[in-house]
């Protein structure tokens, strides 16, 4: 079935860092791949998505590129904040209609 | 621009006592809605999505359920809570008029069963 498998957290960075939470997945077909953020006491936040291989979503600073080769979609950015403490789901979804599928999450933080 | 709204924030219910979770979006028109929990420590689970008024899909066997007596309007029960129903419940809509399949998702209700 279909799956995503995230790195474990907590992941631990000084302000200014470079970030890589490493996101695979199983899917069948070409599914959709997303990345959504979640602040201390909050619902899901969508930070990115890509649609089709090789596609590169980005946003504040953030990014991920959709490899279908190596079935993965690794977020990055290149220099960390304090605000950017949280957790990160990566998530896929193939059909419309159907549910995304998370990981299991990675919780960021970042000290100054 | 949509929004969307759940409440309560916070809920402390004892074992046994029903539920009523609400869920409202504004500015779209026939979305697709969807109930999720996320349990402490654990990643998020589809528990029902709806295409349509009176029209729910289950995920999860389980004593809770779902209903959508309006267009934008989406509710979570359950007539006997138990402790494992604790946690993170997020309502979340996708648009159905677009061919894009991102879905944005609200503030969400803490439960704990007590």
């Amino acid at each position: 079935g279909n799956s995503v498998t995230q790195m474990e957290g907590p992941v631990t960075l000084s302000e200014e860092a470079f970030l890589t939470i490493n996101c695979t997945y199983t899917a069948t077909g070409y599914p959709s791949l997303f990345w959504y953020v979640q602040y201390p006491g909050e619902g899901l936040q969508l930070l990115l998505k890509a649609t089709k291989a090789d596609d590169k979503g980005s946003n504040k600073g953030f990014e991920a590129t959709y490899r279908k080769e190596t079935t993965s979609f690794h977020l990055e950015k290149g220099s960390v904040q304090v605000s950017d403490s949280a957790v990160y789901f990566c998530a896929l979804i193939w059909q419309a209609g159907t549910a995304l599928i998370f990981g299991k999450g990675t919780t960021l933080s970042v000290s100054s | 621009s949509q929004t969307i709204h759940q409440w309560p924030a916070t809920l402390v219910q004892p074992v046994g006592s029903p539920l009523s979770l609400e869920c409202t979006v504004e500015g779209t028109s026939n979305p697709n809605l969807y109930w999720y929990r996320q349990a402490a420590g654990r990643g998020l689970q589809l528990l029902f999505y709806s295409v349509g008024i009176g029209q729910i899909s289950s995920e999860v066997p389980q004593n809770l359920s779902a209903s959508r007596p309006q267009d934008r309007q989406f509710i979570l029960s359950s007539k006997k809570l138990l402790l494992s129903d604790s946690g993170f419940y997020l309502c979340a809509w996708k648009s159905r008029s677009t061919s894009s399949y991102e879905q944005y998702f609200g503030p969400g209700t803490r439960l704990t069963v007590t």
